[in-house]
């Protein structure tokens, strides 16, 4: 595609239900980065996938947060039993092997 | 750890005015150092992306040095506009071991907010 898309744009859900979020890259790149920007904060590395390399998750923030990437392209993040801190936009993006990253213009979180 | 921040945290100018936004990292072991633009709801766009080897970029109003020993990127913004409005923010990617590749995680700063007043 033209750039990186993410859905939902804006999702609200109450505290403790579970919630999936979605990426599609720009079509060919191999690398694909989940970050969360928390009001008041800089963005903060989640996790990476390469190709079919296993996932860096070395950022997710608890047990409570997986992703995983179908067929080497899109990508979804699935946050279970959410927590008021867990509200933030995530930001998703992709790349070639050691290229630039675009970003999407990620989901808008808010946990009630 | 590598450490990013931006000062000033915000900045409001008038229309016209020439401005520096200042960037500062901890460790100097950096891959390249890039400087995004973030409009309200919107992702993060790239405006310039210095390379380790290099001193400088420019792209039209835009010129960002980079000081790789003192640890330090500016980014100067010549005959700013309110379309120039947005937060900016600087990231810098590290050096990962003996080849020199890039690690492929970005560390960010927390960003300047610019307000470009007509």
């Amino acid at each position: 595609g033209a750039g990186v898309s993410q859905s939902p744009s804006n999702k609200v859900t109450e505290k403790g239900k579970d919630v999936e979020l979605r990426c599609d890259p720009i079509s060919g790149h191999t690398a694909l980065y989940w970050y969360r920007q928390s009001l008041g904060q800089g963005l903060e590395f989640l996790i990476y996938f390469q190709g079919n390399s296993a996932p860096d998750k070395s950022g997710l923030p608890s047990d409570r947060f997986s992703a995983e990437r179908t067929g080497g392209s899109v990508s979804t993040l699935t946050i279970q039993r959410t927590q008021q801190e867990d509200s933030a936009v995530y930001l998703c993006a992709s790349s070639s092997v050691q290229g630039r990253q675009f970003f999407g213009p990620g989901t808008r979180l808010t946990v009630l | 750890k590598q450490e990013v921040t931006q000062i000033p945290a915000a900045l409001s100018v008038p229309e016209g005015e020439n401005l520096v936004l200042n960037c500062s990292f901890t460790d100097s072991a950096i891959y390249n150092l890039q400087w995004f633009r973030q409009d309200p709801g919107k992702g993060l766009t790239s405006l310039l992306l210095i390379q380790s080897s290099q001193r400088e970029q420019t792209s039209g109003r835009l010129n960002a040095s980079l000081d790789k020993s003192s640890g330090r990127s500016t980014l100067y913004i010549a005959a700013s506009q309110p379309g120039d409005s947005a937060t900016y923010l600087c990231a810098v990617r590290r050096r990962w071991g003996y080849s020199g590749a890039g690690s492929y995680q970005l560390t960010f700063g927390k960003g300047t907010k610019l307000s470009v007043i007509p």
